[in-house]
Formats: C-alpha cells, sequence, structure tokens
C-alpha cells in the first residue's frame, strides 16, 4: 500500500538552530514528491517538487532532497517566520493522485 | 486578484441538513480537487474533477456530492450532513495532473 511518513510530529527549535525535516514513503514508483508549508488557518502553499534520487532544490533557508525511500526538508538558521507545519506528499506512477503525510509542526522561539 | 477563493470561511449546520461549500478558481485550471483535513490524520481526497462535467471519486467520497458545469467552479454538497463530516475542507487546483496543486484557505464546517 502507497504510503507517506512524516517524522517528527513536532518540532520546538531556536532561532538560527539548524534541523531537518523527514517524509518517508512507500510507493509503487515514483512520479514526484512535492512539499508544502501551511500557516494556521491557510491553505498548503507550494514549495517543492522533487522527481528523482539526487536531486536537491533550495529556497531562501529551505533545501528539499530526495532519495529512494525519503526527503529531508532542511532548514538553516531558522527565523520565527519559518514557523509552521510542513507537508509532504507524493504522486505514483500508477496512479496521479497526492498521498500525503500527516505533517511536521514546526516552532522557531526567538 | 486571481487565484482560488472558497466560501463560506466557516460554517456551523445541524446533522441531517444538506449544506453546499464553493470553489471558484479564476485560472482557468483544468483539473480542481476537494480535500478533508483532520487532526492526525493527512490531507484526504474526496472528489476530483479533470474538466468541466467529468468528475471521479476520490479516497473518501461517501457522503459527499459535486458537480462542475464551468471549469471555474467545483461545488462541494454534503446532502445530509453528519458530525463525522466536521473538519476543514479545502479545494485546490492545478493546470495539469503532475504539476503542484494551489490551494484555497478552506472551510472549517462543524456538524452539531
Amino acid at each position: 500500500e502507497d504510503q507517506v511518513t512524516q517524522s517528527p510530529e513536532a518540532l520546538r527549535l531556536q532561532e538560527g538552530e539548524s534541523s531537518s525535516l523527514n517524509c518517508s514513503y512507500t510507493v509503487s514508483g515514483l512520479r514526484g514528491l512535492f512539499w508544502y508549508r501551511q500557516d494556521p488557518g491557510k491553505g498548503p502553499e507550494f514549495l517543492f517538487t522533487l522527481y528523482s534520487a539526487g536531486e536537491e532544490k533550495e529556497k531562501e533557508r529551505l533545501k528539499a532532497t530526495l532519495t529512494k525511500k525519503e526527503s529531508f526538508l532542511h532548514i538553516t538558521a531558522p527565523k520565527p517566520e519559518d514557523s509552521a507545519t510542513y507537508l509532504c506528499a507524493v504522486q505514483a506512477d500508477s496512479n496521479y493522485q497526492l498521498i500525503w503525510g500527516a505533517g511536521t509542526k514546526l516552532i522557531i522561539k526567538p | 486578484d486571481a487565484g482560488i477563493t472558497q466560501s463560506p470561511r466557516y460554517k456551523i449546520t445541524e446533522t441531517g441538513r444538506q449544506v453546499t461549500l464553493m470553489c471558484h478558481q479564476t485560472w482557468s485550471h483544468s483539473y480542481m480537487f476537494w480535500y478533508r483535513q483532520d487532526l492526525g490524520h493527512g490531507l484526504r481526497l474526496i472528489y476530483y474533477s479533470a474538466a468541466a462535467d467529468i468528475t471521479d471519486k476520490g479516497e473518501v467520497p461517501d457522503g459527499y456530492v459535486v458537480s462542475r458545469s464551468k471549469t471555474e467552479n467545483f461545488p462541494l454538497t454534503l446532502e445530509s450532513a453528519t458530525r463525522s463530516q466536521t473538519s476543514v475542507y479545502f479545494c485546490a487546483s492545478t493546470l495539469g495532473r503532475d504539476q503542484p496543486q494551489h490551494f484555497g484557505d478552506g472551510t472549517r464546517l462543524s456538524i452539531l
């Protein structure tokens, strides 16, 4: 069964303390992996798409990487405004529907 | 502004009532989606549409009805609301089925 698991469920960091969020997936054939950011009371906002193992994408303090079994979202020197829930979703070759993880709630304390 | 808008933002209703959630997008995207988001779960797909007059079931379609008579609108109807349908509902759209989906800000629905 296709599945996506995100860890940890929640992460509290001090401002400037770098860390990584994990998205593990089981899918028959990966078409793409998507990262989104969701602020309270808002819809998910698209960040990155990764298509193949070894691929990396960067945006400001965020860098997403992909292996054959998992993706990491690395946050370098985070700021309080990076606080949000980060969602991961995968799309299988066999089915265009997205399979979503439950998210990681990131809190950055000043 | 171009984008995707959902209405209402908040709705309280009673079990057994019919309720319709609206979704409108200005991008002329072909694909539109309805999800529900519950604590501890990832987003779960209710229904999706590839074009006007083409709709299909997602993971959790029971108790819901959709229509798409115009490309820009994709309403979701709960025919007889139940407490288990209390949730936050998100509408999304995309140009191509392997492109990123873009989301509205959701409707928080409470069924008493």
